[in-house]
């Protein structure tokens, strides 16, 4: 069985600070785990995976997570928001297989205020 | 194609019609999967097919949803007496064999009036 967790719903920063969104999972086998973004009116689209390689994870416009297996967090960050970063991100745990092969978190809506 | 491609990416119907909603997968990928995102909410699995065959399809909100997949590629989403509940956006996404990330669609808009 899987699960994720996204400890926050809404999140506002202001341009140019910090961005950090919490995600929590649990798995019974190693887990992919995903962070994809969606905007407005838009699809989803795959900012970054962890795939059992390196901990820490590099995406697309800036966005890394670090996976912790001691803490069961995939944590996504960038150093610096930007306006264009407004969206909604889910969290995204996945089995090989199965009809759930992808658990989606509940989402977390990102506001940046100029 | 170069990615998942979904059709028509807008759809205003009256209640009680039937609609149809297509997807077409990456080229080469064998998974493909249907989900819903009603306004406001988190995404609902629907579906779920390798190659041709649909291995589950509990998440299915109601016998008037229907859906299938043809030659291991195209897929058609069909709801049939649509209700203003079905309102949402339908979401395709499709992963190859050998890759576990999965590729999504821009969705199909359905309103239904």
């Amino acid at each position: 069985a899987q699960s994720v967790t996204q400890l926050d719903s809404h999140v506002s920063v202001s341009e140019g600070t910090p961005v950090l969104l919490r995600c929590n999972y649990s798995s019974s086998y190693s887990p992919s785990l995903f962070w994809y973004v969606q905007h407005p009116n838009k699809g989803l689209q795959l900012l970054l995976k962890y795939t059992s390689a390196a901990t820490l994870v590099k995406g697309i416009n800036g966005f890394e997570a670090e996976f912790k297996k001691s803490e069961t967090s995939f944590h996504l960050t960038k150093p610096s928001a930007h306006m264009s970063d407004a969206a909604e991100y889910f969290c995204v745990v996945s089995g090989w297989t199965g009809r759930r092969a992808l658990t989606f978190g509940s989402g977390t809506r990102l506001q940046v205020q100029p | 194609g170069a990615g998942v491609s979904q059709s028509p990416s807008n759809k205003v119907t009256e209640k009680g019609k039937d609609v149809e909603l297509r997807c077409d997968p990456i080229s080469g990928h064998t998974a493909l999967y249907w989900y819903r995102q009603s306004l406001g909410q988190g995404l609902e699995f629907l579906i779920y097919f390798q190659g041709n065959s649909a291995p589950d399809k509990s998440g299915l909100p109601s016998d008037r949803f229907s859906a299938e997949r043809t030659g291991g590629s195209v897929s058609t989403l069909t709801i049939q007496r649509t209700q203003q509940e079905d309102s949402a956006v339908y979401l395709c996404a499709s992963r190859g064999e050998s890759g576990n990330t999965i590729y999504f669609g821009e969705g199909s808009w359905l309103t239904v009036v």
